[in-house]
């Protein structure tokens, strides 16, 4: 398999649940990142991962808690959620130098918080 | 910090139209232009590119070229097609750590092509 994957595809949870997304890249890449798409809202850096240690963190609530234990799998932890937490979370990964060959994005998971 | 602008959506056109779809920057420092697309449903899949001033990046019929004068990333297509309805991204690159770059996004802007 190749690319970025990210499981699951769709999710709800009530606000009391826990529960973590996966994304698994093998495309050799050694940064991953975290970003979230809400409606009518730009697309929102959450985390960034460079060789499995945390280089930004963009003042994300602390409900959400990111683990990346390897360069080919991040995870985003979620716990006391919010309804405006609501969004399509989505995953990327880059070679070093992502400057010039952009990221790769995975399909996404689509979080709906009850 | 980084910024990216980019026309209000949504666009409406017949098949066939040409497109233009506006992206102006601001940035400190000399970063990499990209346009991302992402079609119903789905993630970002990265359309075009360009890493210096003047060059052109070019995908499926789309173009856009690096104008740092300007500072703009236009996308343009001569002829679209139904199946190029989608949300186009204007996006800047700038470093965020090491190894790694943080990726500025436009809002996005939500393209219809009609029969």
């Amino acid at each position: 398999e190749t690319g970025v994957t990210q499981t699951p595809r769709h999710l709800v949870m009530g606000m009391t649940n826990k529960k973590s997304l996966k994304c698994e890249q093998h495309l050799g890449h050694n940064a991953m990142y975290w970003y979230k798409q809400s409606a009518k809202k730009p697309l929102e850096l959450m985390f960034v991962y460079s060789l499995e240690e945390r280089v930004e963190n963009n003042s994300v609530p602390s409900r959400f808690s990111p683990e990346c234990p390897n360069s080919s799998h991040l995870f985003l932890h979620l716990h006391t959620l919010q309804p405006e937490d609501s969004a399509l979370y989505l995953c990327a990964s880059s070679q070093e130098g992502g400057s010039l060959y952009g990221y790769t994005f995975g399909s996404g998971t689509r979080l709906t918080v009850v | 910090g980084d910024s990216v602008t980019q026309m209000e959506g949504p666009v409406t056109l017949s098949e066939e139209a040409f497109l233009t779809i506006n992206c102006t920057y601001t940035a400190t420092g000399y970063p990499s232009l990209f346009w991302y697309v992402q079609y119903p449903g789905e993630g970002l899949q990265l359309l075009l590119k360009a890493t210096k001033a003047d060059d052109k990046g070019s995908n499926k019929g789309f173009e856009a070229t690096y104008r740092k004068e300007t500072t703009s990333f236009h996308l343009e297509k001569g002829s679209v097609q139904v199946s190029d309805s989608a949300v186009y991204f204007c996006a800047l690159s700038d470093r965020a750590g090491a190894g790694s770059y943080q990726l500025t996004f436009g809002k996005g802007t939500k393209l219809s092509v009609i029969p």
